[in-house]
């Protein structure tokens, strides 16, 4: 069955130090993996998407299908990151229900 | 685009009343979602349609929830009649096809009394 396990609830750093929010998942055939992100009390909204490849706000995430892993990463962060984050795959087998993960909830401290 | 739009923002009711919560997709978008959202339980997803048409419901909680589109820019989540455990915020998101980006809604945060 397909899975995304967020393993961390609560991920607290302090500005300017590195964050990782992990995510692994399963899935069989390619996966296609999205984060979301939810600023306080707003819509979630698409931060970035694995196929294309690029940076956003300072994050990137890498695919590693050896690891089954879609780690968002940011190498200084930044108050305004505080936020919850989601993984998620669009789609399971031949239907497009989606699975997220449980969320991270990322706080930056001053 | 205007984004998808729910209504209202915030509902408080009275347990055993029915509540209607209501979305507009994005123009275009064949799909649409409804989530529900709690400290507890995180974000599930409570069924979703392609072209208007129900393609799965099994998130749906109970009889009491149920969910209509009748055309392609307007769908209906309905819990008769509620209680207080379905006090949560309630998510309408769409996207272009369903392995594609979600657009989600501001949400409509539920508290039943």
């Amino acid at each position: 069955a397909q899975r995304v396990t967020q393993p961390e609830k609560l991920l607290s750093v302090f500005k300017g130090a590195p964050v990782e929010l992990k995510c692994n998942y399963s899935y069989s055939g390619s996966p296609e993996l999205f984060w979301y992100v939810q600023y306080s009390r707003q819509r979630l909204q698409l931060l970035l998407r694995h196929i294309s490849r690029e940076s956003i706000k300072g994050f990137t995430a890498d695919l590693n299908k050896g690891e089954t892993s879609f780690h968002l990463k940011k190498p200084f962060a930044q108050e305004e990151d505080s936020a919850m984050y989601y993984c998620a795959l669009p789609s399971s087998g031949g239907s497009y229900i989606p699975t997220f993960g449980r969320g991270t909830s990322l706080i930056v401290h001053p | 685009d205007a984004g998808v739009i729910q209504s209202p923002r915030h509902e408080v009711t009275e347990m055993g009343q029915e509540v209607t919560l209501r979305c507009k997709p994005i123009s275009g978008h064949d799909y649409l979602f409804w989530y529900r959202q709690t400290m507890m339980r995180g974000l599930e997803l409570l069924i979703y349609f392609n072209n208007n048409v129900p393609i799965d419901d099994s998130g749906m909680p109970e009889d009491r929830f149920s969910a209509k589109m009748p055309n392609a820019s307007f769908s209906t989540l309905k819990i008769q009649p509620s209680e207080p455990r379905d006090s949560a915020v309630y998510f309408c998101a769409s996207s272009p096809q369903g392995n594609q980006p979600q657009h989600f809604g501001d949400g409509t945060r539920l508290s039943i009394l």
